[in-house]
């Protein structure tokens, strides 16, 4: 059974500071790693993917991958009250965003 | 983006009755569409692979029975939920593959249908 672990918050954060999601993973396999945002009564859009160890940034957004620790993070830098959703995580087997599982979400507040 | 498209948006029916959920890729072709359920609180819960033109695949657990899909063409894939009961109520949401903005394959999501069984 492969399981993606995740904090469920709520996590408070002031606007202006760095928020820090992390996500554990069972399957020593996993290929991708992507990070969703879910607003309240929306579905999922993907905010980050990552395929190798390391950093990747996209604008306010770094993903962190360690295979080894099987282990995968999310910041948000400046975080604005607009970023406050819940973040999921999900992960795949394969080089790709195909059969995805999910973590149960960390809900994030940015407090103004 | 891929823009994936879901009707009804949300649906309230008697126990026992079926209901059909559309999700239509509106801009790109999908050979396979994906279909998850979402509890309150809880994450998204793969429910099956639709592949177009062949029998959809089912995750462990999801009764083929119960949960019928149909992806008769390449823009449209049909959830019903046959017989619903109370415990059917849940949040259901489909996804596509298509070419993401970087490049790589991305899933994209529909809006979502809310199923309130009574």
């Amino acid at each position: 059974q492969k399981e993606v672990e995740q904090n469920s918050g709520p996590l408070s954060v002031p606007e202006g500071a760095i928020a820090s999601l992390n996500c554990t993973y069972s399957d020593r396999g996993s290929q991708s790693f992507f990070w969703y945002r879910q607003y309240s009564g929306k579905s999922p859009e993907l905010i980050m993917s990552i395929y190798s160890n390391g950093d990747k940034e996209d604008g306010r957004f770094t993903a962190q991958l360690n295979k080894a620790s099987q282990y995968v993070s999310l910041l948000i830098r400046d975080s604005q009250p607009s970023d406050s959703a819940t973040y999921l995580c999900a992960v795949s087997d394969t080089f790709g965003n195909e059969k995805l599982t999910f973590g149960t979400g960390t809900r994030l507040t940015i407090i103004p | 983006g891929a823009v994936v498209s879901q009707h009804p948006s949300w649906v309230i029916c008697k126990s026992g009755t079926s209901v059909k959920i559309e999700c239509r890729s509106l801009d790109f072709q999908a050979t396979t569409m994906f279909w998850y359920r979402q509890f309150p609180k809880q994450s998204l819960m793969l429910m099956a692979t639709s592949n177009e033109g062949s029998k959809a695949t089912y995750e462990q657990g999801v009764e083929k029975d119960k949960f019928l899909i149909n992806h008769a063409s390449l823009t449209l894939s049909t959830l019903t939920v046959t017989s619903a009961h109370p415990e059917d109520s849940s949040f259901y949401i489909c996804s596509s593959l298509a070419g993401g903005p970087n490049g790589d394959n991305e899933q994209f999501f529909g809006p979502g249908t809310r199923l309130t069984v009574l």
